[in-house]
């Protein structure tokens, strides 16, 4: 089965701090994404990436940057943390290019962050 | 633009009732994909369907069952007999045509079956 993991369960930080937010995936998969979700908004696009070192922004980037040196691995930086940024955010991957399809997506437990 | 509305925030139902959870998509796209998501509260979104644009027949997998009009542009799923174990928040989603495999989600709606 596949497995997306993202470190950690539960995140509280304060504002103003880097926060890094880590997720991977190990079923070689080439799209990987970071979502946030909110009561009320549903699941919003943070960014993705569809390669090592490609990304492109979704719809609610500000704020956000990411990171993805190797495959398995997709990284979400908060780079000043704001109280807005509460929130749960959950990363996701799915075949890619592989597939002449569009393939469902995987999806992390979820991180709940919190700043203060 | 594509947009997904789920307009059931949230619906509470007693075991063994049948319910119904609609979803109604907007996109220019001919072809898409669709997609319903449960996320029980432990938090991990679970795939239950996806369906391409080309394709409209029902669908049924024991208990659930999907219903895609391309004439109201909807994608409505039922539960039949609902259990407890079906509590949950579902999500509806729409995917363009390409690899990109990038999910528009409408807002959710939660359900609650009660015993």
């Amino acid at each position: 089965d596949v497995k997306v993991t993202q470190s950690s369960r539960y995140l509280v930080k304060r504002t103003g701090e880097k926060v890094f937010l880590e997720c991977v995936q190990d079923m070689d998969h080439e799209n990987m994404f970071w979502y946030r979700q909110d009561p009320g908004l549903g699941l919003r696009l943070i960014y993705f990436s569809y390669d090592v070192k490609m990304k492109e922004k979704g719809d609610i980037p500000e704020g956000y940057s990411v990171s993805r040196e190797k495959k398995e691995r997709f990284s979400l930086i908060l780079e000043s943390a704001s109280t807005n940024q509460t929130s749960m955010y959950l990363c996701a991957s799915s075949l890619g290019a592989k597939s002449p399809t569009n393939e469902k997506l995987f999806f992390g437990s979820g991180t709940q962050l919190s700043v203060l | 633009a594509q947009k997904v509305t789920q307009a059931q925030t949230e619906i509470s139902v007693v075991e063994k009732e049948d319910v119904t959870l609609d979803c109604v998509y907007e996109t220019r796209d001919t072809t898409y994909y669709l997609f319903w998501y449960k996320q029980p509260p432990s938090g991990e979104l679970v795939f239950l369907i996806r369906r391409n644009s080309f394709d409209e027949q029902n669908e049924i997998s024991g208990r659930y069952s999907w219903n895609f009009q391309k004439s109201t542009s909807s994608f409505n799923f039922t539960i039949t007999a609902s259990q407890v174990v079906d509590s949950a928040v579902y999500f509806c989603a729409l995917s363009e045509a390409g690899n990109t495999d990038k999910l528009i989600f409408g807002t959710g709606t939660r359900l609650q079956v009660f015993p």
